[in-house]
């Protein structure tokens, strides 16, 4: 089974903190997708990353996938009482299967 | 525009009990999967299927079985209920490998 380390687990900021969130394996991904869950739902995804070094802006996120496609980050600036969330990395598969981190939940305080 | 529904939302089963969960989508993919969310665990993944006539299992198949007779269709069958498949039960969707899955809404199961 290939293990994807998320960090942190949790995580509680004051509204404009920036904060960085982790995903780091010892295999190689054909991609990396980052989802974010809200209470009650399914996940939703932000992004999807494919190139080793790939750099993908959504607003106040930056989402990195590794030179070696083994691990990715999410940067958040500014952080907003909306971004509480819980945030998933998700490694892909050609052959569709995704194995998924245990999530940082992520909770801004006004 | 319905994606993936998931049926029931919520169900209390007793111990030995059995139980379909259903889930059906309406954007052709080929590939659905089943997954279970347990508190610091993740998503784990339970069976998935790359197309109708195909399943297989994943990384926690113990306890559950699937079929998938159509495209649009993949039930999750729970045959003896457990305390320790109590859970949020995800079906997701995918239509191309390494792009989005679509997830349903999750059954919230708890078995007594």
């Amino acid at each position: 089974t290939q293990l994807l380390e998320q960090s942190p687990q949790f995580l509680s900021i004051q509204e404009g903190e920036n904060l960085t969130v982790y995903c780091n394996s010892s295999s190689v991904f054909s991609s990396l997708q980052w989802y974010r869950q809200e209470p009650g739902e399914g996940p939703v995804l932000l992004v999807t990353v494919v190139t080793g070094g790939e750099v993908k802006k959504l607003k106040r996120l930056t989402f990195q996938f590794g030179d070696a496609r083994k691990d990715s980050s999410l940067h958040i600036t500014a952080a907003q009482p909306g971004d509480t969330g819980l945030y998933l990395c998700a490694g892909g598969r050609d052959n569709y299967k995704l194995t998924f981190g245990k999530g940082t939940l992520l909770t801004v305080n006004p | 525009n319905a994606g993936v529904t998931q049926t029931p939302k919520f169900q209390v089963l007793k111990t030995g009990q059995s139980m379909t969960l259903q889930c059906a989508q309406d954007m052709n993919h080929e590939y659905m999967s089943w997954y279970r969310q347990d508190p610091g665990m993740g998503l784990r993944l339970i069976h998935y299927s790359v197309g109708a006539g195909i399943t297989d299992q994943g990384e926690v198949p113990n306890g559950y079985n699937v079929s998938r007779s159509t495209t649009e269709d993949f039930p999750l069958r729970l045959l003896s209920a457990a305390p320790s498949q109590t859970s949020v039960y995800f079906c997701a969707s995918t239509g191309t490998a390494n792009t989005e899955a679509f997830f349903g809404q999750g059954t919230r199961l708890t078995v007594v």
